[in-house]
């Protein structure tokens, strides 16, 4: 099992461009997960799919939008990049988040830098 | 509201000494903690859990963590350090109230620096 594989690794954009961040899981997980990691901040929830063909609005949605595909990959979409997105970015999956037991699992992280 | 504070930015150590990372929390129901650690260039591993029980959760390689629901924290925990559990470790809460679930919060993240 891969587990949760995230491309690309490494992204530079200029400001204005838009990318696409692909997130896939291969543990048959119905939850799916994107957060953006800045220092001294921890991780932020941007947008939640708690099952295939819902999305959901975390913490800091602003400028991104998101698209289950189907019950394995999430991706996640900067339609007009900012140097305020300049982050690390980390998907993840879990199983079932109505569980007590549920346990998020990450991907490698892409860094991306705008310009 | 829940949250989750690390109050050390880095904490420093000799190998061979024991290592704490220490971790509060704050939820209106249920407590469930996690602890996850982040090797450079690298997405967070999983380490531990406290969802019921013992208080003194094990975990993988080496680690522990007692929840002390008394004091609200969670302290991470290893006997002996390795040069090797060098790393950023993150403390994350989620709660529940009733029939719902809070969203998993995360810390800022403890780096850790094991020294020779």
């Amino acid at each position: 099992n891969a587990g949760v594989t995230q491309t690309p690794k490494f992204q530079v954009l200029k400001t204005g461009q838009s990318m696409t961040l692909q997130c896939a899981q291969d543990m048959n997980h119905n939850s799916m997960y994107w957060y953006r990691q800045d220092p001294g901040m921890g991780l932020r929830l941007i947008y939640y799919s708690a099952s295939e063909g819902t999305t959901d609005k975390g913490e800091v949605p602003n400028g991104y939008n998101v698209s289950r595909l189907n019950k394995r990959e999430f991706s996640l979409r900067l339609e007009s990049a900012a140097p305020s997105q300049t982050s690390v970015y980390f998907c993840a999956s879990s199983s079932n988040p109505t569980r007590s037991t549920d346990t998020q699992y990450f991907g490698p992280g892409t860094r991306l830098t705008v310009l | 509201a829940q949250s989750v504070a690390q109050p050390e930015d880095q904490v420093n150590v000799a190998e061979g000494n024991p290592l704490t990372v220490k971790c509060t929390y704050s939820v209106s129901g249920n407590p469930y903690l996690f602890w996850y650690v982040q090797y450079p260039n690298r997405g967070l591993q999983f380490l531990l859990k406290y969802i019921t029980g013992d208080n003194l959760v094990k975990g993988s390689y080496g680690f522990e963590a007692e929840f002390n629901k008394s004091q609200t924290s969670f302290h991470l925990k290893k006997p002996s350090a390795l040069v090797s559990d060098s790393a950023l470790y993150f403390c994350a809460v989620r709660d529940r109230r009733g029939d719902s679930w809070g969203k998993l919060q995360f810390g800022a993240g403890t780096q850790v620096v094991v020294t020779p």
